[in-house]
């Protein structure tokens, strides 16, 4: 079955630690995204990215960091300079160009020590 | 500035009536709607798309209407179930793929 991998389901960070969340796609998407949930709020961009190789800041990227080196593969790492990284992360992909579903996957929630 | 509101209460039900929920935007020209369902401690899953020049989408029990005039899109869960109990988010599109969220709303629906 197709679907978007993400781990690890929990994820504990010590202070000062850059730690990198895991998110795999079989779908043959062009597109994905990285999203931050917090209690009671939408889901917000973090970063994107539409093609190999190529990704752009979302509405909250500072503190993080992406890489898009597979089509299949969009890590994103949350840098010590994030100062509130506790927070739901969902990984979720799509066709690209608009007015195409995004699959998720089932999050990584991640807190701090 | 750009907005988009949802029914900030839980929405209370009985099982096998009609729930409606309400999404709610400013200053924003989307050209897709898109709802999806939440469970807790699980990622949004796709429920339905509406473009701009549709009044009006159908999807067994489910129903969707957008109104660029009002700039409003109703949610319509027919007969509803236990089951269907979960968070709602309704996500903009602007053509860009870039989605704008909603903050949900929890449905709880008893029997």
């Amino acid at each position: 079955d197709g679907g978007i991998t993400q781990s690890p389901k929990y994820l504990f960070r010590k202070e000062g630690q850059n730690v990198t969340l895991s998110c795999e796609q079989n779908l043959n998407h062009d597109a994905m995204y990285w999203y931050r949930q917090d209690p009671g709020q939408g889901l917000r961009l973090i970063y994107y990215s539409q093609i190999v190789n190529d990704f752009q800041k979302g509405d909250i990227a500072e503190g993080y960091s992406v890489s898009r080196e597979k089509k299949e593969s969009f890590p994103l790492t949350v840098t010590s300079a994030q100062k509130n990284p506790t927070a739901f992360y969902l990984c979720a992909s799509d066709g690209g160009g608009g007015g195409q579903p995004q699959h998720f996957g089932d999050g990584t929630r991640l807190s701090i020590l | 500035s750009q907005k988009i509101e949802q029914n900030s209460e839980a929405l209370n039900i009985q099982e096998g009536k009609t729930a409606t929920l309400t999404c709610n935007y400013t200053n924003y020209s989307p050209a897709y709607l898109q709802w999806y369902r939440q469970d807790p401690g699980r990622g949004p899953v796709f429920l339905l798309l509406i473009r701009e020049n549709e009044k009006e989408k159908r999807k067994e029990r489910l129903k969707v209407t957008f109104d660029t005039t009002l700039k409003q899109s109703l949610f319509h869960i027919t007969a509803s179930q236990p089951a269907d109990s979960a968070t709602y988010l309704c996500a903009l599109d602007n053509q860009g793929g870039k989605l704008i969220f909603g903050q949900g709303t929890e449905l709880s629906v008893k029997p």
